[in-house]
């Protein structure tokens, strides 16, 4: 059964903060994605990874790094965390084929005040 | 990049009708269409998808229509229960790695 955890379900940061959310998935997918959720605009990616250390700006980068430094770990850092990425994270993972599922963590809460 | 477009943001049915939601894509590249049911509290999942060669698959009470040529599809969801209330995202796929771009989601309400 596959399984992707993310460290926090809820996150409560300062606007200025340094930010971790962290991802883990045990399949050994190549391929982890970090998405975020608003209502209305539906699941935007702000970066992804096909490899370790390998990294792909998704749509909406802006604020936002990753790190990829082992296979099953994919952390999202927001530098200076501002109110606007006050939001809902997903973290996916899948197979490093072309057209497949991806399986979703359940998730982080982030709000920043 | 692709755009995808998803159609009703909601939509309201009643117990035993049918629901379709609709899509439309850019990138004629795109060879994969995933459907993804996130229920209230939940992480996404995968219900359904269907590949650029085939044009519609079906499982028991959900099915997905596929036109190419007119780059857009289809999630049918017949004789709906309250347990189908949900978020529905479409996606595609197939061209980058495993990246997919999804829609914007439609709020799908069963009333019994």
């Amino acid at each position: 059964d596959v399984k992707v955890t993310q460290s926090s379900r809820y996150l409560v940061k300062r606007t200025g903060e340094k930010v971790f959310l962290e991802c883990v998935q045990d399949m050994d997918h190549e391929n982890m994605f970090w998405y975020r959720q608003d209502p209305g605009l539906g699941l935007r990616l702000i970066y992804f990874s096909y490899d370790v250390k390998m990294k792909e700006k998704g749509d909406i980068p802006e604020g936002y790094s990753v790190s990829r430094e082992k296979k099953e770990r994919f952390s999202l850092i927001l530098e200076s965390a501002s109110t606007n990425q006050t939001s809902m994270y997903l973290c996916a993972s899948s197979p490093s084929d072309r057209g497949r599922e991806q399986y979703f963590g359940p998730g982080t809460r982030l709000t920043v005040t | 990049g692709e755009n995808v477009e998803q159609h009703p943001s909601t939509l309201s049915v009643q117990e035993g009708d049918s629901a379709v939601i609709k899509c439309t894509y850019s990138d004629s590249a795109s060879n994969y269409f995933p459907w993804y049911k996130q229920e209230l509290g939940k992480r996404p999942q995968l219900i359904i998808d269907i590949r650029s060669n085939v044009g519609e698959k079906k499982d028991q009470r959900i099915a997905v229509t596929l036109n190419k040529t007119a780059k857009h599809f289809s999630l049918h969801i017949t004789e709906t229960q309250p347990e189908d209330s949900a978020v529905y995202f479409c996606a595609t796929g197939g061209t980058s790695y495993g990246k997919l771009t999804f829609g914007q989601g439609t709020i799908l309400t069963v009333h019994p």
